[in-house]
């Protein structure tokens, strides 16, 4: 079926380091989300970005629809960023995302 | 910001029982998801809706079922709970489907022993 890949499984930093997370898609997006989910479980959404470059604070989301692949880019890390990045895609003009497995952030002060 | 409420928050029964897990969103958001998590990997979608009395199948609907009695209430329905069940369930609500941003409830925590 239809995946997402995401890439590092894990991730350690040191704090102001900055990190680069991805997330590979099989087919063509029409819609691509990252989520953060706390070591508590709760679950946000980072940013929508199905092309193309946005920024959000800290964070910098570049995707390549042609390539199938998206990053997300968080700059000076803080140990409050420590969790779980996910990567979400939606193939087709359902309502429906699939998730990637995330990745697992890890930021030592 | 959008809310969205689940309950109970931590649910322990036996195999075969009958579990319902209960989502509730009050911003009149028309698309509701049944989402279930297990150690190590992201979320599966079981079930979703874009109103109510509607429903679509997600890619784990295998032993669910889910209603959705009004915009703004969703349910999840475990008839004859098994231990490959036991998991952690987010309820999710978005305006449009996924062109919007989806809000998390706080996670239902299911124990099938």
């Amino acid at each position: 079926g239809q995946q997402v890949q995401q890439s590092p499984a894990s991730l350690v930093l040191q704090e102001g380091e900055n990190a680069e997370l991805q997330c590979n898609f099989s087919s063509t997006a029409t819609q691509l989300q990252w989520f953060y989910q706390s070591p508590g479980g709760s679950l946000v959404s980072l940013l929508s970005n199905p092309s193309g470059t946005k920024h959000t604070g800290r964070l910098t989301s570049t995707t390549v629809t042609k390539e199938r692949r998206s990053s997300l880019h968080i700059s000076s890390s803080q140990t409050t960023d420590s969790g779980t990045y996910l990567c979400a895609i939606e193939y087709t003009n359902t309502g429906k995302l699939t998730f990637g497995d995330g990745t697992v952030l890890t930021v030592k002060p | 910001e959008a809310a969205v409420t689940q309950s109970p928050r931590n649910k322990v029964t036996v195999t075969g029982g009958n579990v319902t897990l209960s989502c509730r969103q009050t911003n009149s958001h028309n698309y509701m998801y049944w989402y279930r998590q297990d150690t190590g990997h992201g979320l599966r979608l079981i079930h979703y809706s874009y109103g109510a009395g509607n429903l679509q199948i997600g890619d784990v609907p295998d032993g669910y079922k889910a209603t959705r009695t009004t915009q703004e209430d969703f349910f999840l329905l475990l008839e004859l709970a098994s231990p490959s069940q036991t998991s952690l369930y987010f309820c999710a609500s978005s305006g449009l489907g996924s062109q919007n941003t989806l809000y998390f409830g706080a996670g239902t925590r299911l124990s099938v022993l």
